[in-house]
């Protein structure tokens, strides 16, 4: 059963860094791309970066380039997102998404969530 | 990187069918064939309704299809049910620059 749960999330500062983690399991990153979309609080889904399955393609959202990095550890099957330069903005609750397979183009599951949120 | 342009709520009565509709540019909805619908219901993640425009996932009800016709996508829901209540999100892929965008998003509300 594929199963994605994120962590990592919490208070910290304007200007800090933070990691957020997506721990896969019930299949292989190697075979999937995956997604960071956020959700501020009361607000729209917003997509946020991509991998491809061979972790050499990674795509993000132009608010967070320069910022963001997108990882993965395959020998732990789990997706990282890095933030830096984080800004009141970027508080929200951040999912991690898979595709349904290569070369697919849709957020097929979702994990559950953590929230992040950015204090002045 | 503007959203994707979607009504902020549409309502409608059991057993009636809503269409939510979806209107980006010719570099997402209009260049690509790669739309997606997502539910979300308070307190829960996304979940996967329609992808590629019409294709629907296993276990996702025959009641809810998708279509697009230039820079525009929809979403339709027929035979309403209290349980289709919920934040609908259009998505569609925009290539390698722009990556993803999503709609505002719809209030669905099932009087």
């Amino acid at each position: 059963q594929e199963q994605l749960v994120e962590s990592g999330g919490g208070v910290v500062q304007s200007g800090g860094s933070l990691r957020l983690s997506c721990a896969a399991s019930g299949f292989s990153l190697t075979t999937h791309g995956m997604h960071w979309v956020r959700q501020a609080p009361g607000k729209g889904l917003e997509w946020v970066a991509f991998t491809h399955y061979n972790g050499v393609n990674k795509y993000f959202v132009e608010s967070v380039k320069g910022r963001f990095t997108i990882s993965r550890d395959i020998s732990k099957n789990t997706l990282y997102l890095q933030m830096s330069s984080l800004r009141i903005e970027d508080t929200a609750v951040y999912y991690c998404a898979k595709d349904s397979s290569v070369g697919s183009y849709e957020l097929h599951s979702w994990g559950q969530g953590t929230l992040v949120t950015v204090s002045s | 990187q503007s959203a994707l342009t979607q009504p902020a709520s549409v309502s409608g009565s059991p057993g009636q069918s809503i269409t939510i509709s979806c209107t980006g540019t010719s570099s997402d909805v209009g260049g690509y064939n790669y739309v997606s619908w997502y539910q979300q219901r308070p307190g829960e993640a996304p979940k996967l309704m329609i992808s590629d425009v019409s294709r629907r996932p296993s276990g996702v009800s025959n009641r809810f299809s998708g279509s697009k016709s230039d820079n525009t996508a929809s979403l339709t829901i027929s035979g309403l049910q209290a349980e289709d209540e919920a934040d609908y999100y259009c998505c569609s892929y925009a290539g390698t620059e722009s990556g993803w965008m999503f709609g505002g998003g719809t209030k669905l509300t099932v009087l």
